[in-house]
């Protein structure tokens, strides 16, 4: 059964400190993406990335966000320093673009890491 | 400014009954458009899509409708049982445009007994 999966699925931590969050997409995928979610906005596009390069980082806050892709079965998202406005839901979510095709149908949802920044 | 808007936060229908979940958009590129399901605690997971070049998909109980003039899609389903009750996010997107996805805000939809 393959999914996405998400580390740590909670984090509670103080203003200021580091927070990184961890995404396995799912064997075989190509193209994974970080969204936000929070009651004001929603689901909010963060970034993604295509074979490990990054596509799109525009909706993430450059001063304090940062995605990586180390390797094709890891995703990073790391917020230094961290403060209350990013307390959040946040997704990875992956997905496959075949040869010849320029976008994915369907991306896979992990289930989101809960981040309360006190 | 938000693209994909769905104005009603919650729905509550009786079990047996049709759901509308409605969706407006502004931008006239779209010509993808997706239905997420979210449980809470869950990911939310893919539930039906229709491209542009059609007015309606449907998938078992679900039927999406699409209006590009009006720029207003639509969620049916039918009949509603308890178990679709969830939070469902409307999304829009640009084929050829590296799978972007716009979302809503989201439905939260009771399904009543």
């Amino acid at each position: 059964d393959a999914r996405v999966t998400q580390t740590p699925r909670h984090k509670v931590t103080e203003m200021g400190q580091e927070v990184t969050m961890r995404c396995q997409p799912i064997l075989g995928h190509n193209t994974v993406f970080w969204y936000r979610q929070t009651m004001m906005q929603g689901l909010e596009l963060l970034a993604y990335f295509r074979n490990r390069a990054p596509l799109d980082d525009s909706g993430m806050p450059k001063d304090r966000f940062s995605a990586e892709m180390p390797d094709a079965t890891l995703a990073t998202l790391k917020i230094q320093p961290s403060e209350p406005r990013d307390s959040a839901v946040y997704f990875c979510a992956s997905g496959l673009v075949r040869d010849g095709e320029t976008s994915t149908d369907t991306q896979y949802f992990g289930p989101g890491t809960r981040l309360t920044v006190l | 400014d938000q693209q994909v808007k769905q104005n009603s936060p919650s729905l509550s229908v009786q079990e047996g009954r049709i759901s509308i979940l409605n969706c407006d958009y502004t931008n006239s590129m779209f010509d993808y458009f997706l239905w997420y399901k979210k449980y809470p605690a869950e990911g939310p997971t893919f539930l039906i899509s229709i491209s542009s070049i059609k007015d309606k998909n449907e998938d078992g109980r679900f039927t999406v409708f699409l209006n590009k003039s009006a720029k207003h899609l639509s969620l049916h389903i039918v009949p509603s049982q308890p178990g679709d009750s969830a939070v469902y996010f409307c999304a829009a997107a640009l084929t050829g445009a590296n799978s972007k996805l716009t979302f809503g805000k989201g439905i939260t939809l009771s399904v009543r007994p």
